[in-house]
């Protein structure tokens, strides 16, 4: 699976747009992205996956660039409860496994 | 409400004692995955079941056991053997396909003392 790397910390204010950028430059053509957020003490939450489209959800949107090689998470009005550490991840769509290579994160810290 | 339950969220044990870790889905998932995570770091995969009667090691197995009796539950036990046990364990589950987006559970935190 390919690597991911994730800026360790950022800061939003309240009710604005947090944009959170993954790099993953080494993706291959068959490779999802993924992410998933964790908030302190709990287990992982699953937010939006794509492969080449844009996508949205209730939650979020994921913007993936057309080389696929980066990535943005966008939380459109960030509220003190989406504080929280924002997992990145790349897995294939190939294999009947769905190993999920976990890094380090970005720790996304939303102020009144 | 369909989820993972995992107990219990605290859990105490002596060095040297073998400790069991529940974990019950409702979901009807398929496959079933424990990680470990340790302060300030990503988790990483222990044990993985795609199906009942069968599981494979993820890549820190050593020190651990599982076994996946009932598609609804897959307990994992921490032996003696493992060096580090301290940590927080969190038992995630999916259906099965390549895309499938995983469901966790809301972890135990083991302390050996």
């Amino acid at each position: 699976d390919a690597k991911t790397t994730q800026p360790p910390s950022m800061d939003c204010a309240e009710g604005r747009a947090a944009n959170l950028p993954c790099n993953h430059s080494t993706i291959s053509g068959n490779e999802y992205v993924y992410w998933y957020r964790q908030i302190h003490s709990q287990g992982p939450q699953y937010i939006i996956h794509g492969l080449k489209n844009n996508e949205t959800n209730e939650m979020a949107s994921l913007i993936i660039t057309e080389d696929r090689k980066s990535s943005t998470l966008i939380l459109p009005h960030a509220t003190l409860r989406d504080t929280a550490v924002y997992y990145c991840i790349v897995r294939s769509m190939n294999t009947g496994f769905q190993k999920l290579v976990f890094g380090t994160g970005t720790r996304l810290l939303v102020s009144p | 409400d369909g989820g993972i339950t995992q107990s219990p969220k605290y859990l105490f044990r002596k060095e040297g004692q073998n400790v069991t870790l529940s974990c019950e889905q409702n979901l009807n998932h398929d496959a079933m995955y424990w990680y470990r995570q340790d302060p300030g770091q990503g988790l990483r995969l222990i044990y993985y079941s795609q199906i009942v009667n069968d599981f494979q090691k993820g890549d820190i197995a050593e020190g651990y056991s599982v076994s996946r009796e009932k598609k609804e539950s897959f307990p994992l036990t921490v032996t003696s053997a493992q060096k580090n046990p301290t940590a927080f364990y969190l038992c995630a589950s999916s259906t099965s396909g390549a895309a499938n987006e995983q469901f966790f559970g809301p972890g135990t935190r083991l302390t050996v003392l």
